[in-house]
């Protein structure tokens, strides 16, 4: 069974720092990797999907690695905003369908004050 | 257009009630999601619709009936709840097809209380 980790739990830092959260996972056979945005109450965004066979991909501030033979990804976000306060949470599929099942982290919850 | 629309925001309902929630997108996808969030906690999967069909059922209590009528709606039935139900049902469409990478958009939910 796929268990997905997230670290730190909650993270509170100042405007203007990089910073770093991860994600490990425990079964490699992944098809592909998610990261998600949620604030208080509302749905969840997209901000960056990998697929197994990638190493990173970028959209702006946002920066995601994956190491998948050692079951591990990180989000980078570089010059963080109050903006940016928010839930992160990752999520992998399991390999065999595009359709497959999610399994999400319990989240990183960022504070980011002026 | 990346949009997937929950109605209503909010229900609250009795136990001896029977509701829906709705769900759609536009956006060409064929395979849609329901998924339950408890407070604090990571969304969880209930069930999973391809190509307008039930594919995925995780184990799902029978007061939750999934109707998939077409390719751009999906519909979640409510009967005869529990207040533990009670939650934020988030449903999430992704594109099925050889070269698509699977990205689920999510919409923005429908809190439910059960009373």
């Amino acid at each position: 069974k796929q268990e997905v980790t997230q670290i730190p739990a909650a993270l509170s830092v100042p405007e203007g720092e990089n910073l770093v959260l991860n994600c490990s996972f425990t079964d490699s056979a992944i098809y592909n990797l998610q990261w998600f945005r949620q604030d208080p109450g509302k749905g969840l965004t997209s901000l960056l999907l990998i697929q197994s066979s990638q190493r990173e991909q970028t959209s702006g501030r946002l920066n995601a690695s994956l190491d998948k033979s050692s079951g591990r990804s990180t989000l980078y976000i570089a010059a963080s905003q109050p903006g940016d306060s928010a839930t992160y949470l990752c999520a992998v599929r399991q390999s065999g369908t595009s359709y497959g099942k999610l399994t999400f982290g319990q989240g990183t919850i960022l504070t980011v004050h002026p | 257009d990346t949009e997937v629309t929950q109605t209503p925001k909010h229900l609250v309902m009795g136990m001896t009630n029977k509701k829906s929630l709705k769900c759609e997108q536009h956006m060409g996808h064929r395979a849609m999601y329901w998924y339950k969030q408890k407070a604090k906690k990571p969304p969880e999967l209930m069930f999973v619709y391809s190509y307008e069909k039930l594919s995925i059922n995780e184990s799902v209590p029978s007061r939750f009936s999934p109707e998939c009528p077409n390719s751009s709606l999906l519909n979640l039935h409510l009967h005869a709840l529990q207040p533990e139900d009670s939650a934020l049902y988030l449903c999430a469409s992704s594109p099925l097809g050889i070269g698509k990478r699977g990205i689920q958009y999510f919409g923005a939910g429908t809190r439910l209380s059960v009373l």
